[in-house]
């Protein structure tokens, strides 16, 4: 079963503005994960948080977590058309990830 | 980092007959992971294939419906068989990373995208 639920499901953004999607979860984590798809192919790692982290930042890319709230966010700055992609929240278990749903990210030239 | 190949990309099939998927990837690793992502939707984890022993199955996957084969460390084949219209997804293979720092990160294959009609 999916452990994480992402908004929102669409985001359709201008070039150089700057796009923010959020994850909940339901159980208690390890860490999270970030990952990104670009049109159905295999996924690409972006960014971890590890459960004691409240932020962190890797190039373009700022991730948060609210434990309390079991929501985390991810922030890509100043956007380009390359950022077109879906981008997935996935929870730890053990030995296992289990994504989220997705947002479909739209960078309009 | 690990570098996966998969075999097929994709594929068009009839239904009742079965595909088998190759994951390749360019060093040794414990575990592989199986998922499969129906069309607009998230990834779902098939199965887990240790070398040695047999896949672990999560709820909703069964063994004869999707057979695993982990002959070692760098090899695994899915098959999806007796298809239907509904296994049309895409199937991903990935591993975990071999590193310290990225023991809880997995990598991904390409993904064979299936089309059964």
């Amino acid at each position: 079963s999916q452990q994480g639920e992402e908004d929102p499901q669409a985001l359709s953004i201008q070039e150089g503005e700057n796009a923010t999607m959020n994850c909940s979860y339901k159980t208690s984590i390890n860490n999270l994960q970030w990952y990104r798809q670009n049109s159905g192919r295999g996924l690409v790692h972006l960014i971890l948080i590890r459960s004691n982290e409240r932020e962190k930042h890797s190039g373009r890319l700022r991730v948060t977590l609210d434990t309390s709230k079991k929501s985390s966010s991810l922030l890509i700055t100043a956007s380009r058309a390359a950022d077109t992609a879906s981008y997935f929240c996935a929870t730890d278990e053990p030995e296992k990830l289990t994504f989220g749903t997705g947002t479909r990210l739209t960078i309009i030239p | 980092s690990a570098v996966i190949s998969q075999k097929p990309s994709r594929d068009i099939c009839q239904r009742g007959t079965s595909l088998t998927i190759q994951c390749q990837v360019d060093s040794q690793v414990t575990m592989m992971f199986w998922y499969r992502q129906q069309p607009g939707q998230s990834l779902t984890l098939i199965a887990t294939a240790n070398q040695g022993s047999e896949a672990t199955y999560e709820s909703g996957f069964v063994i004869d419906k999707f057979p695993i084969s982990r002959p070692n460390l760098t090899f695994s084949t899915l098959t999806v068989s007796n298809m239907s219209p509904e296994d049309s997804s895409i199937y991903l293979c990935s591993v975990q990373g071999r590193t310290s720092g990225e023991g809880e990160t997995q990598y991904f294959g390409p993904g064979t995208r299936l089309l059964v009609l």
